[in-house]
């Protein structure tokens, strides 16, 4: 079945660059997602990019995709206070003629001064 | 653009006791709706999918009786817990996608507390 993976925690200091990674395991996935979740709120779609696709950039979010590795990577560049919050990715699933989504663990960024 | 909400944002009721979450698409129509359920610390799982007018695909191991999904609009879809118990306690979230069908906006989601 599908599978996606993500690693819990990453810690950075305001300013510098984080990276975080995601593995999945449906190789027909037509498109992979990043979403933030703060606290006791729902998901903020930040950035999506097609299968065809190896690098999405969008201001301070770059996305890399390593279709024959299956993994894909959010970076965001000069990190603020703000960007802590919950990061999941997800793929697409296609299912009764519907893509439903299918969603990683979950990597809690922390942002330090 | 493409704002989803929910109502209520979070309930306390008792066990034994219906709810009924409503989520709305403010301003695109919502040819499909998605309700996730997201425990504490998890990840989201995928409940149900419906579309406008259709019965809802439900997501195996998830109880069609006890989680009613009503889509009978385009900006409109509600989920009612029917004899809420306390493990249904948790956090409700829907999304829906319109006419861009690779996209799904979520809503703020619904915190349900049974006692």
């Amino acid at each position: 079945g599908e599978d996606v993976e993500q690693s819990l925690f990453l810690s950075v200091r305001e300013g510098d660059s984080s990276v975080i990674n995601c593995t999945y395991t449906d190789s027909s996935s037509t498109y992979l997602y990043w979403y933030k979740q703060e606290p006791g709120a729902g998901l903020q779609l930040l950035t999506y990019i097609f299968s065809n696709m190896d690098m999405k950039q969008d201001q301070r979010l770059t996305v890399l995709l390593n279709k024959k590795d299956k993994h894909l990577s959010l970076r965001i560049a000069d990190t603020q206070t703000g960007d802590s919050a919950i990061y999941f990715c997800a793929e697409s699933s296609r299912s009764y003629n519907t893509d439903k989504l299918i969603f990683g663990t979950g990597t809690r960024l922390q942002v330090f001064p | 653009g493409a704002v989803v909400s929910q109502h209520p944002s979070w309930v306390i009721c008792k066990s034994g006791t219906s709810v009924k979450i409503e989520c709305r698409s403010l301003d695109f129509q919502a040819t499909t709706m998605f309700w996730y359920r997201q425990f504490p610390k998890q990840s989201l799982m995928l409940m149900a999918t419906s579309n406008e007018g259709s019965k809802a695909t439900y997501e195996q191991g998830v109880e069609k009786d006890k989680f009613l999904i009503n889509h009978a609009s385009l900006t409109l879809s509600t989920l009612t817990v029917t004899s809420a118990h306390p493990e249904d306690s948790s956090f409700y979230i829907c999304s829906a996608s319109g006419t861009v069908k690779e996209t799904q906006y979520f809503g703020p989601g619904t915190r349900l507390l049974v006692l």
